[in-house]
């Protein structure tokens, strides 16, 4: 099965700092996504890429930006954490085409910035 | 945005059966239709999709209703591990976006 992997599942950070989550996929899939998930709000999608250095602006892109330098790998950046951006945070791939519509979810981060 | 409706919280007891409702009445006709769950402290799994048929694996059954406003998750045997959160969610074909709603919290009672 495809393994989605996020580097930590707790962090706390200060307001200001730069902030990375790390996501890898082990399925050599092309599409990568990151959603954020609060009480009440469901998942919102932040962020996507469908390839290499290609990225889609998705619900929520404010405060944000993420790299995808390689296939696998998929980084949401925090240019400067504030405290509304305490949450959970879910990364997904995805492979493409009518017999990859199944996203798999990794375990996900939750960052407290105080 | 494709929009799904669920309801907060559903019930059931072990072993009986769980139909849990969506509707998704501004669904267009190219719109995949998904169902996900999310067990306490992970990331949401896949449980099934479907686009006009209805759909079945060995984790549930899904049936579509004939307009395609509404569907149904089915849960023939509901165990204590299939306490989750179960969202509904629409796919645009050609899209990459999947619109999560609130999702329903099922319980179940041993």
């Amino acid at each position: 099965d495809v393994k989605v992997t996020q580097s930590s599942r707790y962090l706390v950070k200060r307001t200001g700092e730069k902030v990375f989550l790390e996501c890898v996929q082990d399925m050599d899939h092309e599409n990568m996504f990151w959603y954020r998930q609060d009480p009440g709000l469901g998942l919102r999608l932040i962020y996507f890429s469908y390839d290499v250095k290609m990225k889609e602006k998705g619900d929520i892109p404010e405060g944000y930006s993420v790299s995808r330098e390689k296939k696998e790998r998929f980084s949401l950046i925090l240019e400067s954490a504030s405290t509304n951006q305490t949450s959970m945070y879910l990364c997904a791939s995805r492979g493409t085409g009518p017999t990859n519509e199944k996203l798999f979810f990794g375990s996900g981060t939750q960052l407290s910035v105080l | 945005d494709a929009k799904t409706t669920q309801p907060n919280s559903m019930e059931s007891n072990e072993e009986e059966p769980v139909h849990l409702p969506c509707n998704h009445s501004t669904i267009s006709g190219t719109d995949y239709i998904h169902w996900y769950r999310q067990l306490p402290s992970q990331g949401p799994e896949y449980v099934i999709h479907g686009l006009t048929s209805n759909v079945n694996n060995r984790m549930a059954s899904l049936a579509i209703a004939e307009d395609r406003k509404s569907s149904t998750l089915i849960l023939h045997r509901a165990t204590l591990r299939d306490a989750a959160v179960y969202y509904c969610i629409l796919r645009r074909n050609n899209f990459n976006k999947f619109y999560f709603g609130s999702g329903t919290k099922l319980n179940v009672k041993p």
